[in-house]
């Protein structure tokens, strides 16, 4: 059981490229979640995925687009990478149900833009 | 709103006690959590309570929730090297899908 899995786990772009993330649970959760981690504004969430087939917004989606491939994995990608984009990404899941309380993270994504 | 506050920076001395607050806005809370973050690494789940409750005790950690204040705390009691770390704040407001809000953050730093 190896729960949530990120690959990969660096990545180096220059300014304009694109990339995929990708993100797979093992845990059969319904929901899954794409942050990122920057100094001192601590997780803000880019987009999520309450059930397969469905995707919405979260706090800092532009720059962004997520797949819901189906319900083990969920990809983000950065269409035309940007410096501003270098931060730690970090993908989760949880039950969803009432009294899934735990959120699951994987062990990040560190991207460098530049 | 939905906005959670914690101090960004906390300092212990080895074999001490840390408490690390955080402040939440929203009334609606179902659960609050603890994360901690080790360097490099994911978030794990330290402990969490339901806003029914005032305490919660697991081995080292004391949680106290004061929902009228809107306040949690999270006491570390006999703070060793080990827990040096981010420690994340996290509220929910329903039973279903709705993502957690994260504070920002507090680093504890033990000394030995």
């Amino acid at each position: 059981n190896a729960g949530v899995t990120q690959t990969p786990k660096f990545q180096v772009l220059k300014t304009g490229q694109s990339m995929t993330l990708q993100c797979a649970q093992d845990m059969n959760h319904n929901s899954m979640y794409w942050y990122r981690q920057d100094p001192g504004m601590g997780l803000r969430l880019i987009y999520y995925s309450a059930s397969e087939g469905t995707t919405d917004k979260g706090e800092v989606p532009n720059g962004y687009n997520v797949s819901r491939l189906n319900k083990r994995e969920f990809s983000l990608r950065l269409e035309s990478a940007a410096p501003s984009q270098t931060s730690v990404y970090f993908c989760a899941s949880r039950d969803g149900r009432a009294g899934g309380y735990e959120q699951y993270f994987g062990p990040g994504t560190r991207l460098t833009v530049t | 709103g939905e906005d959670v506050e914690q101090s960004l920076f906390l300092s212990v001395r080895e074999g001490d006690s840390s408490v690390i607050n955080c402040t939440y806005t929203d009334s609606s809370s179902t659960y609050l959590y603890w994360y901690k973050q080790e360097p490099g690494a994911g978030l794990q789940l330290l402990t969490y309570i339901f806003s029914n409750m005032d305490m919660k005790q697991d081995q080292r950690l004391t949680v106290l929730l004061n929902k009228k204040d809107k306040h949690l705390s999270l006491r570390i009691a006999d703070t060793q090297t080990g827990d040096s770390a981010i420690y994340f704040c996290a509220e929910r407001f329903d039973t279903g899908n709705t993502p957690l809000v994260f504070g920002k953050g507090t680093r504890l730093s033990v000394i030995a």
